[in-house]
Order: C-alpha cells, then sequence, then structure tokens
C-alpha cells in the first residue's frame, strides 16, 4: 500500500518568501507530525495532530511558521517570510492514532533551502 | 525537559560481530520508545517500538530493551552485515505527547 508522501521532495526558495509543505499520510492514519532535521542537528519535533485538530503547537519555531489538516488527511507546513535558518529536510510522519501501541511511518521529506 | 542522548555517535564493526547501541532519557514518563533507521539522504524507517509497559522487542537480528526506571534503552544486533550500515535513532513519547528524538548513532559494518 501506499506510505507517507511529501511534495516537493526539493525546494528552493528565496530570503523573505512564503513556501507551503505538503504532507499525505497514511490512509486511515489519524495522528500526523512534522519534524524538522537541520545539518548536523537531530529530529526536532514541530507539531502533531490528531484528527483535523492540533492540541500544540508550542514546538513551532516562530510565529512564522503554521500548520493545518483538513479532512483528517492532508496537512500542509507554511513557513511565511522565509529565513536561512530554516533551511533544513522537513519530515513528516503518520501513525493510526496517537497512542503508546502505534508505530510512526515517515515519509521522504522535503528538502527546502532558503538562499 | 526531555533529553535523549544516544551514545557512541558513530561506531565501526566488522561484519558479523553482535554490536549494541544505546539510547538513555532523562524523564521515565513515557508512552513508548521508538528505534528507528535512517539512510542517507532518505526519511526513517520504523525498527522496533516498545511501549511503556513493555520490557523488550525483537524483529530478527534486532532486539530493542527498555528500562523506564533506569532511562535507557538498547538496540542489539546479531550478526551484523553492510547492508546494516545507516544512522540508528531513537525516539521516545512523552506523556505531554511531545516526541523527542536523540541525534543518533552512525554504524558503519565493514564488509
Amino acid at each position: 500500500g501506499a506510505g507517507v508522501s511529501q511534495s516537493p521532495s526539493n525546494k528552493v526558495t528565496e530570503k523573505g518568501k512564503d513556501v507551503e509543505l505538503r504532507c499525505d499520510p497514511i490512509s486511515g492514519h489519524t495522528a500526523l507530525y512534522w519534524y524538522r532535521q537541520s545539518l548536523g542537528q537531530g529530529l526536532e519535533f514541530l507539531i502533531y495532530f490528531q484528527g483535523n485538530s492540533a492540541p500544540d503547537k508550542s514546538g513551532l519555531p516562530s510565529d512564522r511558521f503554521s500548520a493545518e489538516r483538513t479532512g483528517g488527511s492532508v496537512s500542509t507546513l507554511t513557513i511565511q517570510r522565509t529565513q536561512q535558518e530554516d533551511s533544513a529536510v522537513y519530515l513528516c510522519a503518520s501513525s493510526l492514532v496517537q497512542m503508546e501501541a502505534y508505530e510512526q511511518y515517515f515519509g521522504p521529506g522535503t528538502r527546502l533551502t532558503v538562499t | 525537559k526531555q533529553e535523549v542522548t544516544q551514545i557512541p555517535a558513530a561506531l565501526s564493526v566488522p561484519e558479523g560481530e553482535n554490536l549494541v547501541l544505546n539510547c538513555s532519557f532523562t524523564d521515565s514518563a513515557i508512552y513508548n520508545l521508538q528505534w528507528f533507521r535512517q539512510d542517507p539522504g532518505k526519511g526513517l524507517t520504523s525498527l522496533l517500538l516498545i511501549q511503556s509497559s513493555q520490557r523488550e522487542q525483537t524483529s530478527g537480528r534486532l532486539n530493542a530493551s527498555l528500562d523506564k526506571s533506569s532511562g535507557r534503552s538498547t538496540l542489539y544486533i546479531a550478526a551484523s552485515q553492510p547492508g546494516d550500515s545507516a544512522t540508528y535513532l531513537c525516539a521516545v513519547m512523552n506523556r505531554d505527547d511531545k516526541i523527542i528524538f536523540g541525534k543518533g548513532t552512525r554504524l558503519h559494518i565493514l564488509p
């Protein structure tokens, strides 16, 4: 079956522009997670959705970052007025539900480069 | 604040050897711990998930253990192969629903 997909796979943008990253979770997975992996850094948890609801947005790095999920499926991560420090690989994962017994499955990521 | 540490940061071993990767965490109030592998330029592949009530999980040549009271997990790889070369990451899911990753162990199996 289809796994988690992300688009675009690569995005180069100029500083100050807005970007939108998309994640399509595995069909039927109600929980969806966004992470950021910067060069030389570990994975940084950004936000998770249970259904269309994000209970805690405190992991987002700044108010330039926002995320939404509609229809309990596709999610978009939007970065406004991009900065060079936003350059990273953005990873999305999904799981059946947000519970201890369920594994996360990751997409291939979107590599964002801000010039 | 939960912190997850993985030691060693990098490891090279000859093919065929058994090896252990370590993960430690500072807050034992977790829902689960998950081990992943990441190949260069790729996403993460789930290896094993251990729920907070469990002590270990096994899949093929992999065995992961969890000792919540001491804040430790180990990933044991038996009879290592060159295809096992990757970065191995552990992640804990906190009771506040946040997931914290370690920085990983880069494993290189020498043919």
